[in-house]
């Protein structure tokens, strides 16, 4: 079983719908969460992190995490043509290397 | 707003040569990091390093790659003979003292192409 695992996609939606992503991970060490975006040949952007399970809430982007099913889920609101990209989740024992997904790539049309 | 400047943004070079990557981490970071991305695979962890040394590897990490901090603003990799697997784009990232590693910041990359 992969640490990580994060459907690919690509997921299309049309302007203004609600977007879920979502991984699924095995390592119980697991303790940080995070979401990055990453456009066509640029670096991972921090979006959101979190620690607890529960929900996080910044602007459009909601984060979830439920740690004793080893799920989290990244919800955006009124997505935006320029919400386009890929979507990584990663997670981190803390101080360790960080895991990354595989990444979803979302395209919103206008 | 700080940001983690990499060049060069492209190189290309023989299988064989050695190629150094090269890296500006935000200033006040003390945590230096580098990953890889092979095209329509996974972001992958290849070394951190703190202080002077090496805190972490992976086991991609090998005897042809190494890292330093030649000044008080690079940070570098080095790949002594490189294989045409060894093509990918390399992230370098950083982070505060005071931040565990959920708060990586990374650059835009280097894509290598190794022909």
């Amino acid at each position: 079983q992969k640490e990580v695992e994060q459907d690919p996609g690509p997921l299309s939606v049309p302007e203004g719908a609600i977007v879920s992503l979502n991984c699924t991970y095995s390592n119980s060490a697991f303790q940080y969460f995070m979401w990055y975006r990453q456009y066509s040949r640029k670096g991972p952007e921090l979006l959101m992190y979190t620690y607890s399970s529960g929900n996080k809430e910044d602007g459009r982007f909601t984060a979830q995490v439920d740690k004793s099913s080893k799920y989290i889920s990244l919800f955006i609101r009124d997505s935006q043509p320029s919400d386009s990209a890929t979507y990584l989740c990663a997670m981190t024992g803390g101080y360790q290397k960080v895991t990354f997904g595989t990444g979803t790539k979302l395209q919103v049309i206008p | 707003e700080p940001e983690v400047t990499q060049t060069p943004s492209h190189q290309v070079t023989q299988m064989g040569q050695e190629v150094i990557l090269r890296c500006v981490p935000i200033s006040n970071h003390l945590y230096f990091y580098w990953y890889r991305q092979i095209l329509g695979q996974k972001v992958e962890f290849l070394v951190s390093f703190y202080n002077n040394e090496i805190s972490e590897k992976s086991e991609i990490f090998d005897d042809q790659f190494s890292v330093e901090r030649p000044d008080g603003s690079n940070f570098t990799l080095k790949i002594r003979s490189t294989k045409l697997e060894d093509s990918a784009m390399y992230f370098c990232a950083s982070r505060n003292q005071q931040d565990r590693q959920e708060k990586l910041f990374f650059g835009s990359g280097t894509q290598l192409s190794v022909l």
